[in-house]
């Protein structure tokens, strides 16, 4: 059982290139989010999906898209990425119902130069 | 805006000592409270959850809820070493789907 798998794990980017961060779920999960974290900020919630072919938008979500074709996967896909992009993503998945938290991917380290 | 606050630390305590951890939350209507201990350039890792006013236990660990006051709390009893992290506090509303996190409380235990 491999939880919440997220690619790639580290990543540079040039200002203006474009790129897809991969989150995959083998928990059957309903519920799959988007964060980015930076230092001192705390988690803030970029997109979020509550099944297949539903996705919302969270607190952050300029320069950003996903898509939710199936149960598992829960893609984010940053256009034209700017330095203001430049921080750590995690993928978290849990299923429907109270009080079930989040499981979380190992995340995504991304720079923008 | 719905917002959860942690003293953001440092916090530190000695070895064998009780660590206490705090969050408060501005939505009155929230049900579901969770913490989550995140070790440096790794990813949270939930370790508690709690739901109704008053105490649950886990452990070493205690959380502590009062809906009243929007305030919860985590106790960590006879710290070790390896609960030096960031403790972050998460909160879902009674709408929606997600959680709101807290900044997080650094925590450093020496030994």
């Amino acid at each position: 059982n491999a939880g919440v798998t997220q690619t790639p794990k580290f990543r540079i980017l040039k200002i203006g290139q474009s790129m897809t961060l991969q989150c995959t779920q083998d928990m059957n999960h309903n519920y799959m989010y988007w964060y980015r974290q930076d230092p001192g900020m705390g988690l803030k919630l970029i997109y979020y999906s509550v099944g297949a072919g539903i996705t919302d938008k969270g607190e952050v979500p300029n320069g950003y898209n996903v898509s939710r074709s199936t149960t598992e996967d829960f893609p984010l896909r940053l256009e034209l990425a700017a330095p203001s992009q430049t921080s750590v993503y995690f993928c978290a998945s849990r299923m429907r119902g109270v009080p079930n938290g989040y499981t979380f991917g190992s995340g995504t380290r991304l720079t923008v130069v | 805006q719905k917002e959860v606050e942690q003293n953001s630390g440092p916090l530190s305590v000695p070895e064998g000592a009780i660590a206490s951890l705090n969050c408060t939350y501005s939505d009155r209507g929230s049900q579901s409270f969770f913490w989550y201990r995140q070790y440096s350039g790794k990813s949270p890792e939930l370790i508690m959850f709690i739901y109704s006013n008053g105490d649950k236990e886990d452990g070493r660990f205690t959380a502590q809820l009062n809906k009243a006051s929007q305030y919860v709390s985590l106790l960590i009893r006879d710290s070790q070493p390896s609960d030096s992290a960031t403790y972050l506090c998460a909160v879902k509303g009674d709408t929606g789907n997600q959680f709101y996190f807290g900044t997080g409380t650094s925590l450093t235990v020496i030994p």
